[in-house]
């Protein structure tokens, strides 16, 4: 069955600090991973999408790392902000016909001052 | 500005009754999409259409209905056969069903008095 599992489920750090969080999936045969940063009540919006052969992808302040071998993602958060406090999603998406989005049930980053 | 509109943000209903929610993008998407968030858990396909006159059940389809007359537009009925649907709803849309970013609207909030 394919699955994505995140951890932890919710994380609370002080600003400035870094945090890592992490993405295991069960999808196969695996096409891409996304991770997305949904605020409250917001729609999710793209932060990293990364293929097969990628291992490592930055945007800003966010890096995501892929190891394909052992189907595991994780998103590094670097000198966090107030406004990064949202919820977290990992996405992988399988490489089958029809839609093959699945979603991980996201990370709750609470970043305080 | 290119994206996805959702409406209304918020939405309260009777028990019943009916509801339609609208989604209307000016991306020249082919594929788009209907989520159902809930707390603590991932999003869950509702239906998707990857053309228009063309739709497809997801994994909770019961006590939903959609319509694709147009490109741009992919309105979500909540019918009153759906029985817990107080819920986040996100619709979304992509290039086709697995091809490009998935882009998602701000959602709509349905409560069910």
């Amino acid at each position: 069955k394919n699955q994505v599992e995140q951890s932890p489920q919710s994380l609370i750090i002080l600003e400035g600090k870094n945090c890592t969080l992490q993405c295991n999936y069960t999808v196969s045969p695996f096409s891409n991973l996304r991770w997305y940063k949904q605020d409250t009540g917001r729609g999710p919006v793209s932060l990293t999408i990364m293929t097969f052969s990628e291992n490592t992808k930055s945007n800003g302040r966010y890096t995501a790392t892929l190891d394909a071998d052992t189907k595991q993602s994780s998103l590094h958060i670097t000198a966090s902000q107030l406004s990064d406090s949202a919820s977290y999603i990992c996405v992988v998406s399988a490489n089958q016909a029809g839609t093959a989005l699945i979603f991980g049930k996201g990370t709750t980053l609470s970043v305080s001052s | 500005d290119g994206g996805i509109t959702q409406s209304p943000k918020y939405l309260f209903r009777k028990e019943g009754q009916n509801v339609t929610l609208s989604c209307e993008q000016n991306l020249n998407h082919d594929a788009m999409y209907w989520y159902r968030q809930d707390p603590g858990q991932g999003l869950r396909l509702i239906y998707y259409s990857q053309i228009v006159n063309d739709f497809q059940k997801g994994d909770i389809a019961e006590g939903y209905s959609v319509s694709r007359e147009k490109k741009e537009s992919f309105p979500l009925t909540v019918t009153s056969a759906q029985k817990n649907p107080t819920a986040f709803y996100l619709c979304a849309s992509r290039w086709a069903v697995n091809t490009g970013e998935l882009f998602f609207g701000e959602g709509s909030r349905l409560t069910v008095l």
